[in-house]
């Protein structure tokens, strides 16, 4: 099955620096890959996702970046606030089950104002 | 739109007691719905995919019948721990898919089990 690991597992940044967090995954079949926010005790809130057939996307202050050949995707942060404090999960999707995808370990942010 | 909602939010029982959660989709219809597990501090772990009108289908090494899952309609899907026991308290998350790709997640549940 689907194997998605991810680093860092705690990040701390300065307010204002950039924040990168990336995840690998393991089937060359997944086609989608989702970011998402969650805060303690709250639920995983959609932040940006990208398909397979893009290779950049960006939404403000948050981008995502997929490479397919090496089978890795990222997610960057740029003047980081420290409301950005949270815990961040990739995921991907299991091959041709578009639905159904499994989450990376998570990274704890901590933006220091 | 897309809100999905859970009930109850947190829930205290025995051991040896049943608990159903419910996942509802508030402002649409859910063809599928997912149950996650999360420990603290860990991530999500799926347990089961469930669409309305079928049998759920489960995860490697999530019990079938220590975990029932209903999906009656396209709005209601229901997760019950059976003769729960305390390795059972984790927080239980639903997610509901609109139709295209996007899981809309659900508050969570928090079961603790005496």
């Amino acid at each position: 099955g689907e194997n998605v690991e991810q680093h860092p597992s705690t990040l701390s940044v300065q307010e204002g620096d950039s924040a990168v967090i990336k995840c690998t995954y393991s089937d060359s079949a997944s086609n989608y890959f989702p970011w998402y926010k969650q805060e303690l005790g709250k639920r995983p809130q959609l932040i940006i996702d990208i398909r397979s057939n893009v290779g950049e996307k960006k939404d403000q202050r948050i981008a995502v970046t997929l490479n397919k050949t090496a089978k890795h995707f990222s997610l960057h942060i740029t003047e980081t606030q420290p409301e950005d404090s949270a815990v961040y999960f990739c995921a991907a999707t299991l091959g041709s089950n578009f639905n159904k995808f499994y989450f990376g370990s998570g990274t704890k942010l901590n933006v220091k104002p | 739109g897309a809100v999905v909602s859970q009930h109850p939010s947190w829930v205290i029982c025995k051991s040896g007691t049943s608990v159903k959660i419910e996942c509802r989709s508030l402002d649409f219809q859910a063809t599928t719905m997912f149950w996650y597990r999360q420990f603290p501090k860990q991530s999500l772990m799926l347990m089961a995919t469930s669409n309305e009108g079928s049998k759920a289908t489960y995860e490697q090494g999530v019990e079938k019948d220590k975990f029932l899952i209903n999906h009656a309609s396209l709005t209601l899907s229901t997760l019950t721990v059976t003769s729960a026991h305390p390795e059972d308290s984790s927080f239980y998350i639903c997610s509901a898919i609109q139709g295209g790709d996007t899981q809309y997640f659900g508050p969570g549940t928090r079961l603790t089990v005496l």
